[in-house]
């Protein structure tokens, strides 16, 4: 059973529109953290979140991306304006702290036509 | 910043042959290194990590992993294969007290029964 748990499994969404990964991390961890793999290239980091706030982020995360965790529980990525390159799958992880391996889910497959 | 590479993207083996999956990074400085695996239609899972200590570990469903600084390698290798390993594996690296993970692009294995 994944320790993480990312909804929805998959999506299809128009160029501009606007879209929101959840996540549902199944415990307590305090880091938490979104990664993307565009088909057939390597899994790269996009933002890792702290205590409520940023902690990194990295050149791919612009201002089209927001991450926020508002109710405490889900952890989301916002997508304001959807490009075709955006299309891609997505991974939440977790992680207890920085020195400790990280916890993924199954990871959101995002299509933008 | 830290990057991770991974040789012979696809692999095919027969059951019972013995597997060694190529990863070398770069980084300045102390590094965390995992091998994470893909089974199909699943989560990214934990195979195995290296934080210090010995440099030979063990993993999970009999996979090792050696750490040789001097040649910024974390090779794994499992001696016997199964079926049940077919899947894809990704080396990836942190900077120790740094959460930010890089991962190599992965190797697709298929045993054949």
């Amino acid at each position: 059973e994944p320790e993480v748990t990312q909804t929805p499994s998959h999506q299809v969404t128009q160029m501009g529109q606007e879209v929101i990964l959840r996540c549902v991390p199944i415990s307590n961890h305090l880091y938490f953290y979104w990664y993307r793999q565009i088909l057939g290239q390597k899994v790269e980091f996009l933002v890792s979140f702290y205590n409520n706030e940023i902690s990194e982020k990295s050149e791919i995360f612009d201002d089209q991306f927001s991450v926020e965790r508002p109710d405490g529980s889900n952890f989301t990525l916002k997508i304001r304006s959807t490009k075709l390159e955006d299309s891609a799958m997505y991974f939440c992880a977790r992680s207890q702290d920085t020195n400790t391996e990280a916890f993924f889910g199954q990871g959101t497959r995002l299509t933008v036509v | 910043a830290q990057s991770v590479s991974q040789h012979n993207h696809h692999v095919i083996l027969s059951e019972a042959a013995s597997l060694e999956l190529g990863c070398n990074y770069s980084y300045g400085g102390t590094v965390n290194l995992f091998w994470y695996v893909q089974y199909p239609g699943q989560h990214l899972q934990l195979l195995l990590k290296y934080f210090s200590g010995d440099p030979l570990v063990k993993g999970i469903k009999g996979f090792e992993a050696e750490f040789i600084k001097s040649k910024f390698s974390f090779n794994l290798r499992k001696p016997s294969v199964q079926w049940s390993d077919t899947a894809e594996y990704f080396c990836a690296v942190n900077g120790r007290g740094n959460n930010r993970l890089a991962f190599g692009k992965g190797n697709q294995v298929v045993v054949i029964p």
